[in-house]
């Protein structure tokens, strides 16, 4: 079983949807989770921190469920720059240890 | 922000060569830096943790001898492909910790490594 899971998609929306993307960890020893984007032949960049308590960052809002080693990520009212790969990760053990990333799952929003 | 350069963003070469990429922190230290690398369509793999003034730790399934890393400083670590092959072509992309900042992880620009 790989340590980060999500579902490749594509998905493809249109402009205004509401879109969301789930992920599943393995290690239950995990302590950090973030949200990345990763646009066509560029490097992974951070879109959010993922919290117990749920956090929102304007148009998107993540959620983490440690019982079920689940995390989800919401977009509302996706826009056509959101069009990007999302990539769902996970600090193993936390303080000066390696992220481990899933594969992503890829978005497209049409006008 | 802290940022991570790389260098080159892209190279060419023919098979049985050495190819050295070059990551730097340039406004933070680095104990630490992270190597890894993308096939097309995949997600990034972790190589190696490069750790300064010591050893790097390999994941599993990377050469150490292929794969050579060195961190000689705060600020810059090296990843040599020694003998590339055409297998190795591949986007590789360092990744540094801000010591001050311990959860805060910044990517370099990647080098994308095509080798004939």
């Amino acid at each position: 079983r790989k340590e980060v899971e999500q579902d490749p998609g594509p998905f493809n929306v249109p402009e205004g949807a509401t879109v969301a993307f789930n992920c599943t960890y393995s290690n239950s020893a995990s302590q950090s989770f973030f949200w990345y984007r990763q646009d066509c032949r560029k490097e992974p960049k951070l879109l959010m921190s993922v919290y117990s308590s749920g956090n929102e960052d304007g148009r998107f809002t993540a959620q983490l469920n440690r019982a079920s080693q689940y995390i989800s990520l919401l977009i509302r009212d996706s826009k056509l720059s959101d069009s990007a790969t999302y990539l769902c990760v996970v600090n193993r053990f936390g303080g000066n240890t390696p992220l481990v990333f899933g594969k992503g799952t890829r978005l497209s929003v049409i006008a | 922000g802290a940022v991570v350069s790389q260098h080159p963003s892209r190279v060419i070469c023919k098979s049985g060569t050495s190819v050295k990429i070059e990551c730097r922190s340039l406004d933070f230290q680095a104990t630490t830096m992270f190597w890894y690398r993308q096939f097309p369509k995949q997600s990034l793999m972790l190589m190696a943790t490069s750790n300064e003034g010591s050893k790097a730790t390999y994941e599993q399934g990377v050469e150490k001898d292929k794969f050579l890393i060195n961190h000689a400083s705060l600020t810059l670590s090296t990843l040599t492909v020694t003998s590339a092959h055409p297998e190795d072509s591949s986007f590789y992309i360092c990744s540094a910790r801000d010591w001050g900042q311990q959860e805060t992880q910044y990517f370099g620009p990647g080098t994308r490594l095509l080798v004939l």
